[in-house]
């Protein structure tokens, strides 16, 4: 079945670029997304990017796609405190309907 | 509007209770879910209304009783739980219904529910 995988935590310190490393199985995946979820919150949609493309910028966020190798980047530029909370990667295909399958997650911490 | 609330923030109840929990939204969408996340772990899927129909019940045990009385509101009847069940459970909505495209969810802060 389909499975997304990350690294589960990371660590930087203020200031420096963090990059979260996620891949999935599933060849017919559509749409790729990166969700935040800081403590004690729902998920937040970061950004998403469509498996056509390989590169997508938004702000201080830089997603990368290899669609060759299924994996998935999430670069966070001049990465602040408030940044940290878990990052979670998700993917959903069309013939997959509504769901769309989450990673386990990326708890990144970042020093003062 | 771009906001999902769920009630209650938290909730304790017994194994032999009936508590419900509530989810609102009114940006339109005509697709809910409920998902249970366990600390530490991903969300995990329940189930899916599109449309006020339920779309997808992924195997859930008959203790969740989900429903959806209008496009803005979704409950989730728990009676019965056990104390594994405890968990956040998380609401969600997507403006996608029929052939889902682009599937950007909007979630809830969640209902921290303990079972003891």
């Amino acid at each position: 079945g389909e499975d997304v995988e990350q690294s589960l935590f990371l660590s930087v310190r203020e200031g420096d670029s963090s990059v979260i490393n996620c891949t999935y199985t599933d060849s017919s995946s559509t749409y790729l997304y990166w969700y935040k979820q800081e403590p004690g919150a729902g998920l937040q949609l970061l950004t998403y990017i469509f498996s056509n493309m390989d590169m997508k910028q938004d702000q201080r966020l830089t997603v990368l796609l290899n669609k060759k190798d299924k994996h998935l980047s999430l670069r966070i530029a001049d990465t602040q405190t408030g940044d940290s909370a878990i990052y979670f990667c998700a993917e959903s295909s069309r013939g997959g309907g509504f769901k769309t399958i989450f990673g386990a997650g990326t708890r990144l911490f970042v020093k003062a | 509007d771009t906001e999902v609330t769920q009630t209650p923030k938290h909730l304790v109840m017994g194994m032999t209770n009936k508590k419900s929990l509530k989810c609102e939204q009114h940006m339109g969408h005509r697709a809910m879910y409920w998902y249970k996340q366990k600390a530490k772990k991903p969300p995990e899927l329940m189930f899916v209304y599109s449309y006020e129909k339920l779309s997808i019940n992924e195997s859930v045990p008959s203790r969740f009783s989900p429903e959806c009385p209008n496009s803005s509101l979704l409950n989730l009847h728990l009676h019965a739980l056990q104390p594994e069940d405890s968990a956040l459970y998380l609401c969600a909505s997507s403006a996608a219904g029929g052939r889902v495209r682009y599937n950007e969810q909007f979630f809830g802060p969640g209902t921290r529910l303990t079972v003891l």
